[in-house]
């Protein structure tokens, strides 16, 4: 929503480099994550997803890795752009309905 | 557009009076979820739905708070006696049984004055 990214985590990057957000996650028995991507104002958009049973998927643009020995994951999108800024969440579950949320990270883009 | 909508998108209420809003799923969605999203965190998980049964609801969702999806397809949100803690932003999402994927709605904010 509005404002979404008060006391966040913030990355800040420059137009066009590579961004790598971070999450660390709680469950070990959890089988699935996503990540999200929330602008100002707006609910919260699926960017990419992974199943436990991977550690690596690729999308257009963002990758997500998944460490299970440590229990992290990780966004990368490549070539960020003006529009890549965001609050991005991680989210897993093991129930197969309700989410777990992250903290979220405020991606801001220096021109 | 086909997407989840939400009704209506801001709403200003004093507190003690009661508030609905609606959600529109994605029609061929069987389950819709509903969140609160207060500033700098998260959405926190509220209820779920599988078609019209309600088959959770968060311990932290008080009695004031109630919601339905009589046929199965729009949900309403209802909140009784606003309290001022209550102003957030409240998502809501749907999704198919079997599916982990979640996709949102733009929101409704609440404020309570």
């Amino acid at each position: 929503g509005e404002n979404v990214g008060l006391h966040l985590p913030t990355l800040s990057v420059q137009e066009g480099d590579n961004s790598i957000i971070n999450c660390a996650y709680s469950n070990s028995a959890s089988d699935y994550f996503i990540w999200y991507k929330q602008e100002s104002g707006k609910g919260p958009q699926f960017i990419i997803d992974i199943r436990s049973n991977m550690d690596k998927r690729q999308g257009q643009r963002v990758t997500v890795l998944l460490n299970k020995t440590v229990k992290h994951l990780s966004l990368q999108i490549a070539a960020t752009q003006p529009g890549d800024s965001a609050v991005y969440f991680c989210a897993e579950t093991y129930s197969n309905y309700q989410l777990i949320w992250g903290a979220g990270t405020k991606l801001i883009i220096k021109p | 557009d086909t997407g989840v909508s939400q009704d209506p998108r801001h709403k200003i209420t004093k507190r003690g009076q009661n508030v609905t809003f609606r959600c529109d799923p994605i029609s061929e969605h069987n389950r819709l979820y509903w969140y609160r999203q207060t500033l700098g965190q998260g959405p926190e998980f509220l209820t779920y739905f599988q078609n019209e049964a309600q088959l959770e609801k968060s311990r932290l969702l008080s009695d004031r708070f109630s919601a339905e999806r009589p046929k199965g397809s729009f949900s309403t949100l209802e909140i009784q006696r606003t309290e001022q803690g209550d102003s957030a932003m409240y998502l809501c999402a749907s999704g198919r049984a079997g599916q982990a994927e979640q996709y949102f709605g733009p929101g409704t904010r609440l404020t309570v004055t």
